[in-house]
């Protein structure tokens, strides 16, 4: 089944304590992307992927990492994580472009103490 | 700077009724317009993607439609059901390396 699969789904950690969150995908895309979601703000872009080794900022991308060392994972890094970062976080992918259909994964929601 | 509208916020309406969500967005280059469903603590579901070049698209009780001119799109859902009760979120995708911008969404619920 093509799918974009996260782990954790849900993870309450406290403040400074570094983690990651795994973004994987089935689909052979170029292109992947992660968003955070908040109550009021909407969606909106952390960082993306066009293809191995190459990342750029989205939106809001203060306090996060990524890297894409292989085509299917694109792992979201916390170095130090503060409470302003609690939120639902969504890894995205695409093939090719962005003039294509984007699938999301299914979340993970983060509470930092 | 893209801004993307949906109104209303929040919708209640009988099982059985036709419906339609509004989108607006203020920019009218725009690559495509995707539909979106989203259930309360789950991921985002694509319903529906419009090409810049297209008007509409259908799948089963869902039509969507597109007005790039006029920076409008609309979701259609005909005959509505409870299990239809979501947030409903359009996003537009732009020219360059910029990211999908989202609508805050539509909450909808169907009551039977």
């Amino acid at each position: 089944e093509a799918q974009v699969t996260q782990n954790p789904r849900y993870l309450i950690t406290v403040t400074g304590k570094k983690l990651t969150v795994t973004c994987s995908q089935n689909m052979n895309h170029e292109y992947m992307s992660w968003y955070r979601q908040d109550p009021g703000l909407g969606l909106r872009q952390i960082y993306y992927s066009m293809n191995v080794e190459v990342t750029d900022k989205g939106d809001v991308p203060e306090g996060y990492k990524v890297s894409r060392k292989e085509k299917r994972n694109f792992p979201l890094i916390l170095e130090s994580p503060s409470p302003n970062q609690t939120s639902l976080y969504f890894c995205a992918s695409t093939i090719g472009s962005l003039s294509n259909e984007q699938f999301f994964g299914p979340g993970t929601r983060l509470t930092v103490l | 700077k893209q801004e993307v509208t949906q109104i209303p916020a929040a919708l209640s309406v009988p099982e059985g009724e036709n419906l339609v969500l509004n989108c607006s967005f203020t920019d009218s280059a725009i690559y495509n317009l995707q539909w979106f469903r989203q259930d309360p603590g789950k991921g985002l579901t694509s319903l529906l993607l419009i090409q810049s070049s297209q008007r509409e698209q259908t799948s089963g009780r869902l039509n969507a439609s597109l007005d790039k001119s006029s920076g409008r799109s609309t979701l259609y859902i005909a005959a509505s059901q409870p299990g239809d009760s979501a947030t409903y979120l359009c996003a537009v995708s732009q020219p360059g390396n910029t990211p999908l911008v989202f609508g805050k969404g539509t909450r909808l619920s169907v009551i039977a």
